[in-house]
């Protein structure tokens, strides 16, 4: 079945940093692809997504682009901030089901120091 | 802009109890999914439902039960509480749930089986 892997956690980082954070999947067909980000204590807030490959998506400074032929969706940002600090969840849609649920990865957890 | 609600945000029950999880979608959307979150894992979808119609169904135990009423907000029945089912439990809503439709989180309820 489908199926989102994520690079583990946690990643320390120091304010200003670059940042990446892995994500492939295994899929039949072209799901859509997401990258939610969960603050202590809090509900899951989407990031961005895309839809199609070579799509791009991008919000608060955060990109990734759908790559098909190496079945990618790398989280970057240039420079994190000690607010970024959360956990974040790459996600695909399941086109085996007709209803778009989502099939997470395991998270990856950002330590932002200043 | 309106968010996704459930209620009760925190739970506490024993072994053997029910519990009653509520959600109330994103006012237009007809469709919900629930989502189960272990302590330190990936959100696991459960079951969905588009227009008050059961649409999929995921590792949900023969224990719970859900459905959608008329208004679309949406109930999530446990019975028989084991200390397993302990989690954050999430509900989502998205516009007539399909593949490139965006799925919006609500804030979770916090189960705790005694």
């Amino acid at each position: 079945g489908d199926s989102v892997t994520q690079m583990e956690g946690p990643v320390t980082l120091s304010e200003e940093a670059f940042l990446t954070i892995n994500c492939t999947y295994t899929a039949t067909g072209y799901p859509s692809l997401f990258w939610y980000v969960q603050y202590p204590g809090e509900g899951l807030q989407l990031l961005l997504k895309a839809t199609k490959a070579d799509d791009k998506g991008s919000n608060k400074g955060f990109e990734a682009t759908y790559r098909k032929e190496t079945t990618s969706f790398h989280l970057e940002k240039g420079s994190v901030q000690v607010s970024d600090s959360a956990v974040y969840f790459c996600a695909l849609s399941d086109r085996g089901s007709n209803t778009g649920k989502l099939i997470f990865g395991q998270g990856t957890t950002l330590q932002v120091k200043p | 802009a309106a968010g996704v609600i459930q209620s009760p945000r925190h739970l506490i029950k024993e072994k053997r109890e029910t519990a009653t999880l509520k959600c109330y979608p994103i006012p237009r959307h007809d469709t919900v999914y629930w989502y189960q979150q272990g302590p330190g894992q990936d959100p696991q979808f459960l079951i969905s439902f588009y227009e008050k119609m059961q649409s999929d169904k995921g590792s949900i135990p023969d224990r719970f039960s859900a459905q959608q009423f008329s208004d679309y907000h949406s109930e999530l029945n446990m019975s028989s509480l084991e200390l397993g089912d302990s989690a954050l439990y999430f509900c989502a809503s998205s516009l007539a749930g399909g593949l490139t439709d965006t799925q919006y989180f609500g804030p979770g309820t916090r189960l705790t089986v005694l």
